[in-house]
């Protein structure tokens, strides 16, 4: 059984438009994230969801709005993409927010290319 | 911010060579996780360090914390072409992980 999953996998589409990436976890865990890898694989937090509540939300543009129906989903939504968005998504999860020594599951990613 | 810089940030070498990766950083972290990422996949758990001068080993790998906390080391033994991959340090901020710049490593058969 598949951990943390993402939904695309792949997803190329055309600057100006809006998309969903969809993420599901079957850990039990009560948080979840959403990172973001450019081209030189550098790996950088966008959110972050503890039992459905928003704890962490870096300088990422209001383009950009999670949603968490649950604490096994965390949802993706990006409006008017543009070429800079293009990236590769992941979704991770952990059992608890703020522990140091936590171990985060991560997604197979999603990479994302706006044309 | 803290930042974690990790070097070099690409190594090639050819199966059965040591090698050693680190991790920097400026600031103090409680602890440093190791994560490998292959190609199409998401980053996955190695070790996570706690203490000063701490040294875990998991198999060919040793990993070592800084006696003061602000950086870490990967020692690879015998490399494989099975160790391929992207190493990234992490370090926790803030509740959510905090990412080095990565090292890049090709394992030649």
């Amino acid at each position: 059984d598949t951990a943390v999953s993402q939904t695309p996998k792949y997803l190329v589409t055309q600057m100006g438009n809006d998309k969903s990436i969809k993420c599901e976890q079957n850990l039990g865990h009560d948080t979840m994230y959403w990172y973001k890898q450019d081209s030189k694989k550098f790996l950088k937090i966008m959110f972050s969801y503890n039992n459905k509540e928003l704890i962490i939300n870096e300088t990422v543009p209001n383009r950009f709005s999670p949603k968490s129906p649950d604490k096994a989903h965390l949802n993706l939504h990006i409006n008017s993409l543009e070429l800079g968005d293009s990236a590769v998504y992941f979704c991770a999860s952990s059992r608890l927010a703020g522990t140091t020594t936590d171990t985060q599951y991560f997604g197979p990613g999603t990479r994302l290319t706006v044309l | 911010t803290q930042l974690l810089e990790q070097s070099p940030q690409f190594l090639s070498i050819q199966e059965g060579e040591n090698l050693t990766v680190y991790c920097n950083s400026s600031s103090v972290f409680s602890s440093l996780q190791w994560y490998r990422q292959e190609p199409g996949e998401g980053p996955v758990l190695l070790v996570t360090v706690v203490t000063g001068g701490e040294v875990k080993k998991l198999k060919r790998l040793t990993f070592q914390f800084g006696d003061a906390r602000k950086d870490s080391s990967l020692h690879i033994t015998a490399a494989q072409t099975g160790d391929t991959g992207l190493y990234l340090c992490a370090g926790p901020t803030r509740r959510a992980l905090t990412f080095g710049s990565g090292t890049r490593l090709q394992v030649q058969p």
